[in-house]
């Protein structure tokens, strides 16, 4: 079976600021990871995955990603946090070709002061 | 940028009766899903539907829950017979394909039981 957990219901960075949000999972074959970030009143837009092939990925808005198999991690960061990445983030994960069902975290929101 | 759309927005019945979620996916996607998010908590999988037939489906699509294709543009989620604790955030999202190909999220129907 496959699960998200992410670290930190609530993160708070100042601008320019790293930001660093916690993904671990699990998942009985080679997972497929995702970040999405939801805005206030608005659905799941994908930042980036991690399907095969290099453990860095790149996304939106400056932020990247990169699994560790050894630490089942997924952890998301953008160098420099900007006043209009405060939203929530979710992690989630697939388990493989066969599958379609995403199997999310339960998020964790990014405030970023001024 | 193509998106999934969602109607309406903001649905609010009495327990016990009926509602339908609409649903516009991508146009060439093949891929259909319904996922729901009770507040506060995660984002959970209800059902995937592929080539007019539900491919997967969660515990909590029970029989009070069906999905349907009705032309080659919509697909809806229908709860026959509603209950207080199906009060969430109803998500649609579509993908081309399974496994690693991200799905694309609508920005949900916010479902209010009375």
């Amino acid at each position: 079976a496959q699960s998200v957990t992410q670290l930190g219901s609530h993160v708070s960075v100042s601008e320019g600021a790293l930001v660093l949000l916690r993904c671990n999972y699990s998942s009985s074959v080679p997972p497929y990871l995702f970040w999405y970030v939801q805005y206030p009143n608005q659905g799941l837009q994908l930042l980036l995955k991690y399907t095969t092939g290099a453990t860095l990925v790149k996304g939106i808005n400056g932020f990247e990603a990169e699994f560790k198999k050894s630490e089942t991690s997924f952890h998301l960061t953008k160098p420099s946090a900007h006043m209009s990445d405060a939203a929530e983030y979710f992690c989630a994960v697939s388990a493989g070709n066969n599958f379609n069902k995403f199997y999310f975290g339960s998020g964790t929101k990014l405030n970023v002061k001024p | 940028e193509p998106e999934v759309t969602q109607t309406p927005s903001h649905q609010v019945t009495q327990m016990g009766q009926e509602v339908i979620l609409r649903c516009v996916p991508i146009s060439n996607h093949l891929y259909f899903y319904w996922y729901r998010q009770i507040l506060g908590q995660k984002v959970e999988f209800l059902v995937s539907f592929y080539n007019n037939e539900i491919s997967e489906k969660s515990e909590i699509f029970d029989d009070q829950f069906s999905v349907e294709r009705p032309d080659g543009s919509n697909f809806t989620l229908k709860i026959r017979s509603t209950k207080l604790e199906d009060s969430a955030m109803y998500f649609c999202a579509s993908s081309e394909g399974r496994g690693g190909q991200p799905q694309h999220f609508g920005d949900g129907t916010r479902l209010s039981i009375l």
